[in-house]
């Protein structure tokens, strides 16, 4: 079936550290994938996504690439901040319909 | 600004009472969602809707209803056959072009009961 399976957090990392939050998807057909954040009492904001093999999504820092050899799309920064503390959730579409298989969530923290 | 507004922001509800959370967006989207995120958890799809006047059961549907009269309103009730409903509360909305429609989220609204 359709899943989404990402690394437990807590994340705890030194600012400027270099981060990497793995994500690993089951699906069938060709899905989108996408990375959300979320800040502490808040929704979920988009922050990058990919919609084909080997793309690449950006934004604010961040990265991602679609990898569909390893069912793949690991989010990566290479110099945290404090304010990059929050919760990030990897999800992809399935094919049959307009929803969104989503992880667990991976809580971030970022010290000074 | 287009986006999507929920309201209230925190709500109280005694046990027994029915209490229903709003939804609006002026994004023009077909589609509208509702999420239940528990502390330090996923989220969860209670309802969907793709169009107007259609919405379907998601996964933890028991103890939920939801309208969909206008393309720009979603409400959520939260009944009392809701046996846990003290968590938070997420709305979202999306086109219905394909696979590579973005939801986008509202603020969420806090759900404790008393």
């Amino acid at each position: 079936g359709n899943s989404v399976t990402q690394m437990e957090g807590p994340v705890t990392l030194s600012e400027e550290a270099f981060l990497t939050i793995n994500c690993t998807y089951t699906a069938t057909g060709y899905p989108s994938l996408f990375w959300y954040v979320q800040y502490p009492g808040e929704g979920l904001q988009l922050l990058l996504k990919a919609t084909k093999a080997d793309d690449k999504g950006s934004n604010k820092g961040f990265e991602a690439t679609y990898r569909k050899e390893t069912t793949s799309f690991h989010l990566e920064k290479g110099s945290v901040q404090v304010s990059d503390s929050a919760v990030y959730f990897c999800a992809h579409t399935m094919d049959s319909n307009y929803q969104l298989i989503w992880g667990a969530g991976t809580k971030l923290i970022i010290k000074p | 600004d287009g986006g999507i507004t929920q309201s209230p922001k925190y709500l109280f509800r005694k046990e027994g009472q029915n209490v229903t959370l709003s939804c609006e967006q002026n994004l023009n989207h077909d589609a509208m969602y509702w999420y239940r995120q528990d502390p330090g958890q996923g989220l969860r799809l209670i309802y969907y809707s793709q169009i107007v006047n259609d919405f379907q059961k998601g996964d933890i549907a028991e103890g939920y209803s939801v309208s969909r009269e206008k393309k720009e309103s979603f409400p959520l009730t939260v009944t009392s056959a809701q046996k846990n409903p003290t968590a938070f509360y997420l709305c979202a909305s999306s086109t219905r072009t394909g696979h590579t429609d973005t939801q986008y989220f509202g603020p969420g609204t806090r759900l404790t009961v008393l």
